[in-house]
């Protein structure tokens, strides 16, 4: 089955250090997904990529879809306390409506 | 508008025990999803239900595992008997269609065996 792979599993950065998340899938998917998860909380989304190669940007967050539609990143510049929490991608396969989730990075910021 | 519910929002039983919790997802979203996450790792999708039918239930493990969506809104996702690995946060979720929609996460229920 599909699988999607994320690295680093965890990542601790002092308040203003910029923080990169990368994200694999075992297959080519049709979209991909990005969720944030705050300690104790629910997943909540963030955002969604489609196209080849598309580049998505929320403020300080950078969101990019790999050219063969099998890889993500997500970049945070000079990142702040209200980053931490762990992020997910989730990758939609092309055959069916399933989204399988990553295993996340665990971000904490050192303030 | 209203979030995704869930109840209860914890739970403790001693193996072999039986549990059931419940979902209302956002009114309108046609598209309902139990996930199952264990401490550390992402959510893993239980079964998805379009309406009231079931889309995917292919990593529900059956002979423990039930669940029903009545009339197309709310659903109850059911446990019995209960094994220790079974200790985890029990996500519902919804989207207004399957596919490229985000989901609405609700709080979890966090179920603990014993």
């Amino acid at each position: 089955g599909q699988q999607v792979m994320q690295i680093p599993q965890y990542q601790h950065v002092q308040e203003g250090e910029d923080f990169t998340t990368y994200c694999n899938s075992s297959t080519t998917l049709s979209n991909i997904q990005w969720y944030k998860q705050r300690p104790g909380g629910h997943p909540v989304f963030l955002i969604q990529l489609v196209k080849s190669g598309e580049v998505k940007k929320q403020k300080r967050l950078t969101f990019q879809f790999g050219e063969a539609k099998k890889n993500s990143s997500l970049h945070i510049t000079a990142t702040q306390t209200t980053d931490v929490g762990t992020y997910f991608c989730a990758g939609l396969e092309t055959s069916g409506s399933r989204l399988t989730f990553g295993e996340g990075t665990q971000l904490t910021v050192n303030p | 508008e209203a979030g995704v519910a869930q109840s209860p929002r914890y739970k403790i039983i001693e193996k072999r025990q039986s549990v059931a919790f419940w979902c209302n997802p956002i009114s309108g979203h046609a598209t309902l999803y139990w996930y199952q996450q264990i401490l550390g790792q992402g959510p893993k999708l239980l079964i998805q239900f379009q309406n009231n039918g079931v889309v995917d239930d292919s990593q529900l493990p059956k002979d423990r595992f039930s669940a029903e969506r009545l009339k197309g809104v709310d659903s109850t996702l059911k446990i019995q008997p209960a094994k220790l690995e079974d200790s985890a946060v029990y996500l519902c979720a919804s989207s207004l269609y399957r596919g490229s929609y985000e989901q609405y996460f609700g709080p979890g229920t966090r179920l603990t065996v014993t």
